[in-house]
């Protein structure tokens, strides 16, 4: 079965350009999520989707960062205008809510690097 | 916000050895999820908790949920060098419902006893 696909894997990009992150759920998951991972914050949730509608995007820094999913197969993360800071590993992350508790699968992630 | 205590933050391991990490938090959980990240990897679901005292085993990993539902532990058996990685657990409080509320640890590094 086919995991959590993220594109692109690796991205390097100048100050000021705008960067779109982009994601492919597990197909049939009702969650989305977006995840960022830095070294001195460690795994933070972005943002997270129920059934393609944002449920909470309070850890999402600032309106420089937004996020759609425009149906159940696929997600956008934009940062515009990209800043050094926004350098991270951003992941992707869908699951299934079931009775008795429910689990998250993460992409292999997009590594994000502003020069 | 609420926080993981994971626990030991590093250590090194000699191939044979077993090892032991825990999270810990002020709050209660509903549910306990150990995963493994690989260097240029995303994190993989190692182990899934879902009942206070639960204990389950993935083949050499075996881990539970803490009786205070404010604890887990992972245990690796006989240590293999593809142990090595980082190891995250993560707590959710709300029971199946807010899906968004799941709370990572910082990680716990394993590696190779040089």
């Amino acid at each position: 079965d086919a995991g959590v696909i993220q594109s692109p894997r690796h991205e390097v990009t100048e100050m000021g350009q705008e960067v779109t992150l982009r994601c492919k759920p597990i197909s049939g998951h009702d969650y989305l999520f977006w995840y960022r991972q830095t070294m001195m914050r460690g795994l933070e949730l972005l943002i997270y989707f129920n059934n393609n509608v944002p449920i909470d995007d309070s850890g999402m820094p600032e309106d420089r960062f937004s996020a759609k999913m425009p149906n159940a197969s696929f997600s956008t993360l934009k940062i515009q205008p990209s800043e050094p800071r926004d350098s991270a590993v951003y992941f992707c992350a869908s699951s299934l809510r079931r009775a008795g508790g429910n689990t998250i699968y993460f992409g292999e992630g997009s590594w994000l690097t502003v020069v | 916000g609420q926080q993981l205590n994971q626990s030991p933050q590093s250590m090194f391991i000699q191939e044979g050895e077993d090892v032991s990490m825990n999270c810990t938090s002020s709050s209660i959980f509903n549910t306990w999820l150990w995963y493994k990240q690989d260097p240029g990897e995303g994190p993989v679901l190692l182990i899934a908790l879902y009942k206070a005292g639960e204990l389950t085993s993935n083949g050499r990993l075996t881990a539970q949920f803490g009786i205070t539902r404010k604890d887990s532990f992972l245990n690796i058996s006989a240590s293999i060098p593809s142990d090595v990685g980082i190891y995250f657990c993560a707590g959710r409080q709300n029971y199946g419902g807010s899906q968004g509320n799941l709370i990572f640890g910082k990680g716990t590094k394993l590696s190779v006893k040089p």
